[in-house]
């Protein structure tokens, strides 16, 4: 299935660094999602974006930033982490952001950060 | 506030055996439930759903049956194989709540044996 596809797939980083992950959706949906998973944690929403503007942000720290330019892609920049924002950040989309639509998710990028 | 509670793992099974995964929510109203699965290395994939109470979702011998009288919705299969060792994650939305804001449980490893 590659209907969600992510990159980079590993991403290593120091805590002064600055960096980007990427998300693109070849599915014609218009609503995309991030969502954090950690270890022994449950999967977290951080934001969501419906036809390109953000209607979710679940109080996620300034040192994420996302980036919607069109419905297909989405971006994650960040800068200042911590090491306790190493985890799995798995991008999704669903046709719309209605309540019972199904969410497509892509494979993650695993991220360290040191 | 809402909450997802699912057995925890890992979950260690030969092959043909009986599998059940336990899940319980907590939810104002009436919330829409699904099974998520995650095979190693890639994002989570929805399993099956159910949108009101007594609706059994189903999907490769996979079944869950959403019990309001239990707030549950356990996952059950029959017969397993090596190929269903994944984590299987149990998730609600809230039909009250605007856009796709999935709730989700902490996961629990399957582990099935030849």
């Amino acid at each position: 299935e590659t209907g969600v596809t992510q990159t980079p797939r590993h991403l290593v980083m120091g805590m002064t660094n600055k960096k980007s992950l990427k998300c693109e959706q070849h599915l014609g949906h218009n609503a995309m999602y991030w969502y954090k998973q950690s270890a022994k944690k449950p999967l977290e929403l951080m934001f969501v974006y419906n036809f390109k503007e953000q209607t979710e942000n679940n109080s996620v720290p300034s040192r994420f930033s996302p980036e919607c330019p069109n419905s297909s892609h989405l971006f994650l920049h960040l800068h200042t982490l911590q090491p306790e924002d190493s985890a799995l950040y798995l991008c999704a989309s669903s046709p719309n952001s209605e309540v019972t639509d199904t969410q497509y998710f892509g494979p993650g990028t695993r991220l360290t950060v040191l | 506030g809402n909450s997802v509670t699912q057995m925890e793992g890992p979950v260690t099974l030969s092959e043909e055996a009986f599998l059940t995964i336990n899940c319980t929510y907590t939810a104002t109203g009436y919330p829409s439930l699904f099974w998520y699965v995650q095979y190693p290395g890639e994002g989570l994939q929805l399993l099956l759903k159910a949108t009101k109470a007594d609706d059994k979702g189903s999907n490769k011998g996979f079944e869950a049956t959403y019990r309001k009288e239990t707030t549950s919705f356990h996952l059950e299969k029959g017969s397993v194989q090596v190929s269903d060792s994944a984590v299987y994650f149990c998730a609600l939305i809230k039909t009250t709540d605007s856009w796709g804001k999935l709730q989700f449980g902490a996961g629990t490893q399957v582990v099935v044996t030849p």
